[in-house]
Parts: C-alpha cells; structure tokens; sequence
C-alpha cells in the first residue's frame, strides 16, 4: 500500500535555528500534501495544504514566513520551521492525498515528525 | 472552525466489550473517515463512508452516517487492549479534510 516516509521522527534544536521536516511518498504520487500540527492529546490542526509545483495554502493564523513548505516534486514535500522557538515545540504530520480503491481520496500519513525547542 | 466534534473525549472499557463513539460535523461531505492513532505516532486510516452509503463494516468496525444530523459512530465490537489508541474522524470536504477533536479509547485487559 501506499507509504509516505517523514524524517526526522524526533529532533531537538536551541531557540533560533531553523529546522527542516521532508515527507516522501513511496509508490505514490502525492500531488497534494497536508501539513498538520498535534499538541499533546489533542486533535491535528491542519496547518497548509501543498500543491506540487505551486505556493502552499496556509490555513488562517499560521505564519507562511514561520513554516515553510516546498512541495518541488509529486514525491517529496518539505516543511521548515524558520527561527525556531520553544512555542514551536510540536509534533508535526504530514499526510498524502491517494486514492482507495473505491476511487475516493484518503490520506496516508507519515510517522509524525516531535519537535523539540530548547 | 471547520473541525468537527467527537464524543466521549475518552472511554475506558474492559476487554471484550463494545466501545461506541461519535463525531459530528459542521459542512457538506464528500465522505468520510475514521482514523487511529498510537501514542506518538502517525495516523492509520481504517473505513471510509461515503455521503450517500448509511452503514459500512469492516471486520470488528461499524461505521455509520446520517448526513441529516451531520452525524457519524464508529462501533468497535469484542475490543481488544491492541484496540487502546485515539480514534479521529476526518470528513473531505472536497480534497480538504479535517478532524475531529478525537477519542482517546482505553482497552483494559
């Protein structure tokens, strides 16, 4: 089935770098890709949805400076989280559109990438 | 917010025993779907209900949906402690999709 594979799965990093996520889709086209954000036993935000080869649409409230996505090709998106502070600290998802077998779109996701800002 | 809404926020339930949860939701759908998610990890999708379909099964699972009441429940039967995980409901909404504030199930041995 189809598999997206998120590196890295847990980094920590001092306030002020910046930090990169990548999601690829493995045996799929992910033409379109969610980035969502999870805070501790809570629900996924949607954050942006990337198109391959246009900008990112950022869901209203997330900053486009602060989390950038580049979406270059139908198997690789990333996302970098610019100048990083401990109110960054999350655990990001990113999720591809496919196809079920009935023809309707689901999502696959990866393992989740927890951010941690000292 | 275009979020939905689940209930129970959380459920304890002892091995074997049914567990019954409910999402429901503010716009018009396309489908949609029910989720699991582990501790720290990703999501795992589990059964997809279209708009115009009431009940589907997908072995220990039974989803069913009322587009009237913007409803859906997710019926997980004879659970199991490998069951203990939260369990989010996503509607597509038109290549957009969003969850609901989740069910954390708890499974006791």
């Amino acid at each position: 089935g189809a598999v997206v594979s998120q590196h890295p799965s847990w980094v920590i990093c001092k306030s002020g770098t910046s930090v990169k996520i990548e999601c690829r889709s493995l045996d799929f086209q992910a033409t379109t890709m969610f980035w969502y954000r999870q805070f501790p036993k809570q629900s996924l935000m949607l954050m942006a949805t990337s198109n391959e080869g246009s900008k990112a649409t950022y869901e209203q409230g997330v900053e486009k400076d602060k989390f950038l996505i580049n979406h270059a090709s139908l198997t690789l998106s990333t996302l970098t989280v610019t100048s990083a502070h401990p109110e960054d600290s999350s655990f990001y998802i990113c999720s591809g559109v496919g196809r079920a077998r009935s023809g309707a779109n689901v999502l696959t996701f990866g393992a989740g990438s927890r951010l941690t800002v000292l | 917010s275009q979020q939905g809404e689940e209930d129970p926020q959380a459920l304890s339930i002892q091995e074997g025993e049914n567990a019954t949860m409910n999402c429901s939701y503010k716009t018009s759908i396309n489908n949609l779907q029910w989720y699991r998610q582990n501790s720290g990890r990703g999501l795992v999708h589990l059964i997809l209900i279209r708009s115009n379909e009431r009940e589907k099964h997908s072995g220990r699972l039974r989803v069913t949906l009322d587009t009237s009441k913007k409803s859906s429940s997710l019926l997980i039967t004879a659970s199991r402690a490998a069951d203990t995980a939260s369990y989010f409901c996503a509607t597509d909404a038109g290549n957009q999709f969003y969850f609901g504030t989740g069910t954390s199930l708890t499974v006791i041995p």
